[in-house]
This record gives structure tokens, C-alpha cells and sequence, in this order.
């Protein structure tokens, strides 16, 4: 069963305009945590932002927070006042059993969402 | 810090050649990871590390084999490379697990073909 769905292959922005990237993921694990990495044409992953399952308040990095909707199981990311250089690919990951011995931090991907910013 | 390097770049393969490729991290991190990317399908998890000596399987294993003698190097090997392998593959590393982000980080990727 796939655990991270991320619908939509592809998202247009103007620049200097807000965009939203879907994620949704399923577990049934209580702890876990949810992550967005950057992945420009260049081809490196960055990390962006990082929510835990029991964090109360919505994470916040710059211009990119984070949607964290528990109950509808979805993370979407939100980038405020996009830049030409926002333009890349954009993935969704979970780390799930975050306090169990075994976790080993393994990460699950979701296929991505490519960004281009228009100016 | 040079973070997470990856050695080569980029390779061909033919067919039934073997080749491994080095991944060196210099954050004293206890966990290293080897994904593969391809087109739409985000990363997989090939192998993975919890410390020097130990490796372990991830999703998508077959075909490779990995080995962990320095804690900061894990090595992936492909024994007779098969099209299918063709891919960029990714090293990773992090501290363990916990609460909190304890993110990834990444090298620069390798791009393997094999015809």
C-alpha cells in the first residue's frame, strides 16, 4: 500500500505568489514525522521543513510552512511569495516509529511534485 | 565540512560488469543509507546502516550488496549489473532516530547506466 500519495505530478506558480504541494501519507504508527525535501534541476536533495506527529503547533521555516492536518492524515507544504528559484522538484516523506528501538530513521518517499515558478 | 560525498559521479556499465560505489560522510553520523531514483517514483531505500558492521535491507535490495567497515564509509556493490539497475542512486546519513528532526543528509547523486 502506497504511504505517501502526492497527486500532483506537476504545479505552475507566478512568482511572488503563494502555492500549496499536496501530500497525504497512512500509517498506523502514533509517532511519526513528516518531511518535505527540495530536489532542483541541479540534482541534490535539501531538506525544508519537519513536522512530528506530536507537535502541536504547524512547523514554520522562512517561507515554507507546513499544513499538518492529523485527522485527514495529510502535510501539505505551503511557499509563500515564490522565487524563480523555487522552481524544482518537491518531495513528501515519513519517518514512522520515531521512539522504538528499530525505527533506524528509514525514510518513505512519495513520487514528487514538480514546481515551476513563472516570472 | 564536505557533508556526504559520493564517488563516481556518473558511470556506464555493460551488461554482467560489477562496480561499487563509495559514499563518505565526515558528520560522525551512525546511520547511512543507499536509495536509487527513478523517474516517477520518488526514493527507495536500497540498504541501510545503523553502525560499523552492520547493514541491513530495504525495499528494494535485490541485485546489490552493501558493507560498512568505517563508520564514516558504506559501500554499495553491484555484483553483475542488469538494465534494470540503470538509475541515479543516492547516499544518505543522519543521527539516530528520536524526537526530533534528525533529518537526512544527502549526497550528490550517482548516475548509473548499464546497456
Amino acid at each position: 500500500a502506497q504511504k505517501i500519495t502526492q497527486t500532483q505530478p506537476g504545479m505552475f506558480v507566478q512568482e511572488k505568489e503563494a502555492v500549496t504541494l499536496d501530500c497525504t501519507y497512512d500509517t498506523s504508527d502514533p509517532s511519526y514525522g513528516l518531511f518535505w525535501y527540495k530536489q532542483p534541476s541541479s540534482g541534490e536533495m535539501i531538506f525544508l521543513i519537519y513536522q512530528g506527529s506530536y507537535d502541536q503547533q504547524n512547523a514554520t521555516e522562512g517561507r515554507y510552512s507546513l499544513n499538518f492536518q492529523k485527522a485527514r492524515k495529510s502535510a501539505n507544504l505551503v511557499i509563500s511569495a515564490s522565487q524563480l528559484g523555487d522552481s524544482a522538484m518537491y518531495f513528501c516523506a515519513m519517518r514512522e516509529s520515531l521512539f522504538l528501538f528499530g525505527g533506524y530513521n528509514k525514510l518513505i518517499f512519495g513520487a514528487g511534485t514538480r514546481l515551476a515558478v513563472h516570472p | 565540512n564536505a557533508g556526504v560525498t559520493q564517488t563516481p559521479k556518473f558511470r556506464v556499465l555493460k551488461t554482467g560488469q560489477s562496480m561499487t560505489l563509495l559514499c563518505a560522510q565526515d558528520m560522525n553520523h551512525e546511520y547511512m543509507y543507499w536509495y536509487r531514483q527513478d523517474p516517477g517514483m520518488g526514493l527507495r531505500l536500497i540498504h541501510y546502516s545503523v553502525g560499523e558492521g552492520t547493514t541491513a535491507k530495504g525495499e528494494v535490495p535485490d541485485g546489490y550488496n552493501v558493507s560498512r567497515l568505517k563508520k564514516q564509509n558504506f559501500l554499495l556493490g553491484l555484483e553483475s549489473a542488469a538494465p534494470s539497475q540503470t538509475s541515479v542512486y543516492f547516499c544518505a546519513s543522519s543521527y539516530p532516530s528520536g524526537s526530533g528532526p534528525h533529518e537526512q543528509y544527502f549526497g550528490p547523486g550517482t548516475r548509473l547506466t548499464v546497456t
